[in-house]
């Protein structure tokens, strides 16, 4: 199946840093997602973004289907941006099937 | 519009028993999914229905889970015989095509 790394695995920030996520998948995509998962465990979706750069805010997304790669950028980071965020891919061929891959865990501290 | 919803959102279950975790999609989505989360993973596939098809199962860990979808809108996965390692959250997720994909909130299942 395809494989989907993230990293970094971790990290801390002080409240109004800036910081970039990636993601590397192993095989063409043609859904790609950016979840949230915040402290109650709920998966809230932030991008919906099989190629191309969106923006929402503070935040924004970048796929590059052809490299296999996507970035999540936050900048001024808020202490409600903590918890682990998902990238999550549909590869390309199947059906809906969703593969999260391994997240990173965001703690922002004030 | 209403997201997914999930119930019960928490289930305590002693060993051996079975127990009946409840979806409802988003009105209208044809495909429906199961993930598990076990603490501190990512959610992992379970199984996959396009209406009331159940297309690929693949992802259950055991015959103890099986999952229907008799109407093609609500779905219930069901443990029997429930063990320690079932413990987790269990994750609905439905979709109307590829435009991305919507999670309920989760149940929460602790087995004792």
């Amino acid at each position: 199946g395809i494989q989907v790394e993230q990293s970094p695995p971790d990290l801390i920030l002080q409240e109004g840093a800036n910081s970039t996520l990636r993601c590397n998948f192993s095989d063409s995509v043609n859904n790609l997602q950016w979840f949230h998962q915040n402290p109650w465990g709920q998966l809230i979706n932030l991008f919906y973004i099989p190629s191309g750069t969106k923006q929402n805010g503070r935040l924004s997304a970048t796929t590059v289907a052809t490299e296999r790669y996507s970035l999540l950028y936050i900048s001024s980071s808020q202490t409600t941006d903590s918890g682990v965020y998902f990238c999550a891919v549909v590869r390309s061929g199947g059906y809906q099937k969703v593969t999260f891959g391994t997240g990173t865990k965001l703690q922002v501290i004030p | 519009g209403a997201g997914v919803s999930q119930s019960p959102r928490y289930k305590v279950a002693k060993r051996g028993q079975d127990v009946a975790l409840r979806c409802d999609p988003i009105s209208g989505h044809v495909s429906l999914f199961w993930y598990q989360q076990a603490l501190g993973q990512g959610p992992e596939f379970l199984t996959y229905f396009q209406n009331e098809a159940q297309l690929d199962k693949s992802g259950l860990p055991s015959d103890r889970f099986f999952a229907e979808r008799p109407e093609g809108s609500v779905s219930t996965l069901k443990i029997q015989r429930t063990q320690q390692e079932d413990s987790a959250v269990y994750l609905c997720a439905s979709s109307p095509d590829s435009t991305g994909t919507s999670f309920g909130p989760g149940t929460r299942l602790t087995v004792t």
